[in-house]
């Protein structure tokens, strides 16, 4: 089985300084990692993907995450964030090559960008 | 395309009533999911679909729960009857393939049970 956490229920920070958002995840098979991002009273949209390849990953609106291995994780980061970047974000994994569709998401971060 | 579409997008109803919530999917799209995200658990997958036949329903917590998909065009997902606990955002999301990075999302229900 699989799990995601997301260390991080709320980041606040100012608008143009950097930002991570942490996540961790559990599991005894190699997985896909994910994150998305969810606007208020919207779905989530896709952010940007790990499936293998480089582990550092670039997505959309400047954002990029980087897949550790060893430390299990898949940070995500923005080196300068901007209002519209509010909104809550979610990391998540599938299991490689698995028969499932499933993706497991983590509970989300809300980043709250301030002017 | 329009997306994936969803109705209602609120719905506020009395414990006990019976419940529908319904999604249309992207045009062509052969995989269906329903999701639920609370504050307490997340996004949890409930039950999804290929070419309109339920494959994995592990996730739907009980059996108040039910979901159907009578086209590829249709899906609904009912709760009868329903408590105060399954107020939550409900989402339909459709793939093309069983990608799970291709899946888009709805723009969700969100239902409050008084």
């Amino acid at each position: 089985a699989q799990s995601v956490t997301q260390l991080d229920s709320q980041v606040p920070v100012f608008e143009e300084a950097p930002v991570e958002l942490r996540c961790n995840y559990s599991s005894s098979v190699s997985v896909y990692l994910f994150w998305y991002v969810q606007y208020p009273n919207q779905g989530l949209q896709l952010l940007l993907k790990y499936l293998s390849g480089s582990t550092l990953v670039k997505g959309i609106n400047g954002f990029e995450a980087e897949f550790n291995k060893s430390q299990t994780s898949f940070h995500l980061s923005k080196p300068s964030v901007h209002i519209s970047d509010t909104a809550e974000y979610f990391c998540a994994v599938t299991p490689y090559g698995g028969a499932t569709n499933k993706l497991i998401f983590g509970t989300g971060t809300l980043l709250a960008v301030q002017p | 395309d329009a997306g994936v579409i969803q109705s209602p997008r609120h719905e506020v109803t009395e414990m006990g009533q019976e419940v529908t919530l319904r999604c249309k999917p992207i045009s062509g799209h052969d995989y269906l999911f329903w999701y639920r995200q609370t504050m307490m658990r997340g996004l949890e997958l409930l039950i999804y679909f290929n070419n309109n036949v339920p494959i994995d329903d592990s996730g739907m917590p009980e059996d108040r729960f039910s979901a159907k998909m009578p086209n590829a065009s249709f899906s609904t997902l009912k709760i009868q009857p329903s408590e105060p606990r399954d107020s939550a955002v409900y989402f339909c999301a459709s793939s093309l393939g069983p990608r799970v990075e291709t899946q888009y999302f709805g723009p969700g229900t969100r239902l409050l049970v008084l």
